[in-house]
């Protein structure tokens, strides 16, 4: 399975402090994307890093790939309590259409 | 900013009935998806369809689930004969056509915000 599988499950952190969450894949890949989830609601797309890039960054957002390790990691810097969501890595495979998501990490940031 | 919609959000449907869930992708975008996610579990792949077809599918999209794209606008998931464990989220999700070799994209997906599908 090329499934992304992220870890901590669950992750609990004061306003402020940063919350790190990790992945790891299985399988070659075109990109890994990182998505967060609001409870009951759709996916919100993050960020992409493609398979030859090693960090990238948006705002708050620290994203690295390491594909000699299958893993990448999401840093979001300074949390607020609106960045209480559940986050999940996606990854997409070398020449298949379709997109294969990890059980994902639920953040709580305590305001 | 476009977005994917929906409808309806929520469907309840007597085991048994078949249900169709509906999806409008953002007009320019060229690959679609269906994913559901039983609650409090992982999102699960379906189904993508590209120049209309299947291009890809899971091991959960067995003959009872299948994909049309009926008028070139709407993207439609339908469950012929539905079980207690239909139950689920259902999330469509679209993306554009970026270069590169047919079947894939660097672009991420844009996801609606989904069907709740209760299956009694």
């Amino acid at each position: 399975s090329q499934q992304g599988e992220e870890d901590p499950q669950a992750l609990s952190i004061q306003e402020g402090e940063n919350a790190t969450m990790n992945c790891s894949y299985k399988t070659s890949i075109n990109n890994l994307q990182w998505y967060r989830q609001n409870s009951g609601r759709g996916l919100v797309h993050l960020i992409l890093i493609r398979s030859n890039e090693r960090e990238k960054h948006s705002g708050r957002l620290r994203v690295t790939l390491d594909t000699s390790k299958k893993s990448s990691s999401l840093l979001i810097t300074a949390s607020r309590a609106a960045d209480t969501a559940s986050y999940f890595c996606a990854t997409d495979a070398k020449n298949n259409n379709d997109m294969r998501f990890g059980a994902g990490t639920r953040l709580t940031v305590k305001p | 900013e476009p977005e994917v919609t929906q409808t309806p959000s929520h469907q309840v449907t007597q085991m048994g009935q078949e249900v169709i869930l509906r999806c409008v992708p953002i007009s320019n975008h060229l690959y679609f998806y269906w994913y559901r996610q039983i609650l409090g579990q992982k999102v699960e792949f379906l189904v993508s369809f590209y120049n209309n077809e299947i291009s890809e599918k899971s091991e959960i999209f067995d003959d009872q689930f299948s994909v049309e794209r009926p008028d070139g606008s709407n993207f439609t998931l339908k469950i012929r004969s539905t079980k207690l464990e239909d139950s689920a989220m259902y999330f469509c999700a679209s993306r554009e056509r970026a270069g590169g070799p047919i079947g894939y994209s660097n672009q991420p997906q844009h996801f609606g915000d989904g069907t709740r599908l209760s299956i009694l």
